[in-house]
């Protein structure tokens, strides 16, 4: 089955504990990208990438890292986690191309940070 | 930076209602989606156009690049197309998006 991957579904972790959250996809996909998503603020990109070892910042990287050693694999690492980065996180995936690059997402994260 | 509007911000509507959302942005694009989240959360995608008119079972998407608009239409809508529905554009070649901030769609039986 198609699909995007991600874990942990839920956590709750401290302020400052190095954390990553793992995107797997199953589909061959070129792009890969992170986003958040707040009450009000809706959804924000973090960074993407459109192939291996190629990364870009999107609208709100600050205290995010990502890499992509692989195709199928993109995690999201937050060094330094602060409770401002409690959000729902989403991982999404799609191939490149004109007229083919329909999104593929992932269940979501919940991440609180106290 | 595109800024990307989407109207109504909610809406309610008896079941067998004919529904449209609107979509405005700012800045010419490559591509735009439509997203659909359901109460649970999950994230899925309807549609993805640059051009003309695209049809899915009741559901219809079409946009206007001149006017820098799009629609999403539900045709006999039901109490299961409850959800929000996202609005979101790429522009360029680099896939960086900006969504809209959603429309609550709430259909009563």
């Amino acid at each position: 089955e198609a699909q995007v991957t991600q874990n942990p579904r839920y956590l709750i972790t401290v302020t400052g504990k190095k954390l990553t959250v793992t995107c797997s996809q199953n589909m061959n996909h070129e792009y890969m990208s992170w986003y958040r998503q707040d009450p009000g603020l809706g959804l924000r990109q973090i960074y993407y990438s459109m192939n291996v070892e190629v990364t870009d910042k999107g609208d709100v990287p600050e205290g995010y890292k990502v890499s992509r050693k692989e195709k199928r694999n993109f995690p999201l690492i937050l060094e330094s986690p602060s409770p401002n980065q409690t959000s729902l996180y989403f991982c999404a995936s799609s191939l490149i191309g004109w007229n083919t690059g329909e999104l593929f997402f992932g269940e979501g994260s919940r991440l609180t940070v106290l | 930076k595109n800024e990307v509007e989407q109207s109504p911000q909610n809406l309610t509507a008896q079941e067998g209602e004919f529904i449209t959302i609107n979509c405005s942005y700012s800045v010419g694009i490559s591509a735009l989606h439509w997203l659909q989240q359901h109460p649970g959360g999950g994230i899925v995608s309807l549609f993805m156009l640059s051009s003309g008119k695209k049809k899915h079972g009741r559901l219809i998407a079409t946009i206007n690049i001149q006017e820098k608009h799009s629609s999403l239409h539900i045709t006999a809508s039901h109490p299961r197309d409850s959800a929000v529905y996202i609005c979101a554009v790429e522009a360029g070649s680099a896939r960086q998006l900006t969504f809209g901030s959603g429309t609550q769609l709430t259909v009563l039986p």
